[in-house]
């Protein structure tokens, strides 16, 4: 099936490790995001890439980092420097430039325990 | 900075009433806007989405209108079914004359319909 693979969908940190998402697409995109979202609110930009070797910072950039080494994949890495990192993330991806359809995954949720 | 309010944060309906959100937006150059679908624990779907060249846009019993000069953007939903609730987020593209794919999305509204 074609579509954005999120995984693990549950994970749990303990204060002050690094924990990495993995997000994988075969869609065929050169566009790709991610998102966090906190309970009964929207969400928001943490990075994101518009092709291969090249990533941008969002809104709330601080305390992760991201890569893109292959247009399919575009993996998520929480730090410990993330003060605050339990939430939903989500990853996305659409065809470069504005107006076209952005694609979610199923979304991963992080704990800090 | 680039902002979107959506309003309201709850919504409840009678199965078969009307359902509308409303969502204003800051960046008069944004020119894509979609709706998205949210159900508990999963994550988004693009259920209909608008561009700036258009003042309507219908697809069977939902429907969103863009008003360019009041900078404001709304979702319809007729003969509301228990199916229908979930979390529906709208969004704006991001302008500037960097040519991304980056949305601003609302805060979202919970819309609960009762049998």
């Amino acid at each position: 099936d074609g579509g954005i693979t999120q995984s693990p969908k549950y994970l749990f940190r303990k204060e002050g490790q690094n924990v990495t998402l993995s997000c994988e697409q075969n869609l065929n995109h050169d566009a790709m995001y991610w998102y966090r979202q906190d309970p009964g609110q929207g969400l928001r930009l943490i990075y994101y890439s518009q092709i291969v070797n090249d990533f941008q910072k969002g809104d709330i950039a601080e305390g992760y980092s991201v890569s893109r080494e292959k247009k399919e994949s575009f993996p998520l890495t929480v730090t410990s420097a993330q003060k605050n990192p339990t939430a939903f993330y989500l990853c996305a991806s659409s065809m470069a430039g504005t107006g076209n359809t952005i694609y979610f995954g199923e979304g991963s949720w992080l704990t800090v325990v | 900075g680039e902002n979107v309010e959506q309003h309201p944060s709850t919504l409840s309906v009678q199965e078969g009433d009307s359902a509308v959100i409303k969502c204003t937006y800051s960046d008069s150059a944004s020119n894509y806007f979609p709706w998205y679908k949210q159900e508990l624990g999963k994550g988004p779907q693009l259920i209909i989405d608008i561009r700036s060249n258009v003042g309507e846009k219908k697809d069977q019993r939902i429907a969103v209108t863009l008003n360019k000069t009041a900078k404001h953007f709304s979702l319809h939903i007729t003969e509301t079914q228990p199916e229908d609730s979930a979390v529906y987020f709208c969004a704006a593209s991001s302008g500037g004359s960097s040519n991304t794919g980056k949305l601003i999305f609302g805060q979202g509204t919970t819309l609960q319909v009762k049998p």
